[in-house]
């Protein structure tokens, strides 16, 4: 079956512009993350949605940031008024509890010009 | 606070050399550990994780608790080995992971 999806795969945005990233998880996963990836920083958790839970945000570096999944399937994750320190690959994963590996998308590359 | 230290950026061996991988961690409970992959141009997988006990092309990680660490190995290391390298750390099922900032692995023929 097809593996998680995000698009766009690039974005190259100028400073203070708003940008939508969207992420398809694996059909049935419950469980979807958002994390990013910056050069020399590893990989940083965002946000986290489970089931009909509310979403755990505890790793949005802003509230600039934010994310909605929309019928337990789709999400998306918004930033507002971006800055160059957004730069980085914005990667999405999801899980299936309670097997617990999470599967990634191929990222989508962010760049804040 | 969970914490996951990768402390090689960059390590590079020789094809037929062993590597070793090192990862610590801090963290209060009994968590699950995890070695995730980067092959170029590829999306982050997973290699192995410790519940498991698996070896997975070669490659085995065992959990001390003790030493609160979870390195990476392999006996004989190939090209195709060749990565970035990412140790990550559950605190719980179906939770976010916390990652070490990663360590490229070059083999060099």
């Amino acid at each position: 079956g097809a593996g998680v999806s995000q698009s766009p795969s690039n974005k190259v945005t100028e400073k203070g512009k708003d940008v939508e990233l969207r992420c398809d998880p694996i059909s049935g996963h419950t469980a979807l993350y958002w994390y990013r990836q910056s050069l020399g920083q590893g990989l940083e958790f965002l946000i986290y949605f489970q089931g009909n839970s509310a979403p755990d945000k505890s790793g949005l570096p802003s509230d600039r940031f934010s994310a909605e999944r929309t019928g337990g399937s789709v999400s998306t994750l918004t930033i507002q008024r971006t800055q160059q320190e957004d730069s980085a690959v914005y990667l999405c994963a999801s899980s299936q509890p309670p097997l617990d590996e999470q599967y990634f998308g191929p990222g989508t590359r962010l760049t804040v010009t | 606070a969970q914490r996951v230290t990768q402390p090689e950026k960059l390590l590079s061996v020789f094809k037929g050399a062993p590597v070793e991988l090192k990862c610590n961690y801090s963290y209060s409970g009994s968590p699950e550990l995890f070695w995730y992959v980067q092959y170029s141009r590829q999306r982050l997988q997973l290699l192995l994780r410790h519940i498991s006990r698996e070896s997975i092309k070669g490659f085995t990680a065992d959990l001390n608790k003790g030493e609160t660490s979870f390195h990476l190995k392999k006996p004989f290391a190939q090209e195709e080995d060749s990565a970035m390298y990412y140790c990550a750390l559950e605190d719980s099922g179906n939770t976010p992971l916390v990652f070490g900032k990663g360590t490229r692995l070059s083999v060099i023929a």
